[in-house]
């Protein structure tokens, strides 16, 4: 079975300033993909950012960009000028490409800006 | 956002009392899942299904059982609640048959606590 480790339980940073949250996965497959959502204090799960793992080039969304490294088995999260707002719990994920698509969660980084 | 509604989104009970949690989605989509969330845990996969009449087995999906009898309702229930089923509750659906990594939608989740 595929994990998903999370080593970073909390981090804090201030805000306008870059931060990177660490995820490493582990599987035998070969086609899958990774996500990054965030939990902020309301509980809503947001996907920030996903990545194909047959695609090299890392994903970007705004402020928001990867580090994908396959042959490592590592899915980094960078978080460029910080806000407020991105003050949550943010959690990798991993899924299969068959289908039902079933999420593979790690224990969650829990992240603070501060003003 | 897709229309997924939960409820109760609340709900505090009883050890040994049987309790049903509903998922509702309005975007027809075939895929629903049913996790929890504990402190340290990430999020873990309790049931999910793969159409009406159609579920499986999660990760942890030990004293609880689903049925789906139409597309857009998905019930999650505890026989006899536990005080270790005191948790956070996400419903979670996606449409596409097949991988394409798509998203899943979660609805704001249930807060059931066990006494």
């Amino acid at each position: 079975a595929q994990t998903v480790t999370q080593s970073q339980p909390e981090m804090s940073v201030q805000e306008a300033e870059t931060v990177t949250l660490s995820c490493t996965y582990d599987t035998s497959e070969n086609n899958y993909y990774l996500f990054w959502y965030k939990q902020p204090p309301s509980r809503q799960m947001i996907l920030v950012i996903r990545q194909e793992a047959y695609k090299q080039q890392n994903a970007t969304e705004n402020r928001f960009s990867v580090n994908f490294q396959k042959a490592a088995k590592s899915f980094s999260l960078k978080i460029s000028d910080s806000q407020l707002g991105d003050t949550a719990m943010y959690f990798c994920a991993f899924t299969f490409n068959f289908g039902n698509e079933k999420l593979t969660f790690g224990t969650g980084t829990r992240l603070t800006i501060i003003p | 956002d897709a229309g997924i509604t939960q409820s109760p989104r609340h709900k505090v009970t009883e050890t040994g009392t049987p309790v049903t949690l509903r998922c509702h989605q309005t975007e027809n989509h075939r895929y629903m899942y049913w996790y929890r969330q504990d402190p340290g845990h990430g999020l873990r996969l309790i049931h999910y299904s793969y159409g009406v009449k159609d579920t499986d087995k999660g990760e942890v999906s030990d004293g609880y059982s689903v049925s789906r009898s139409k597309t857009e309702d998905f019930l999650l229930t505890l026989e006899s609640a536990t005080s270790s089923q005191t948790s956070v509750y996400f419903c979670a659906t996606h449409g596409q048959d097949r991988g394409e990594g798509n998203e899943q939608f979660f609805g704001p989740g249930t807060r059931l606590t066990v006494l």
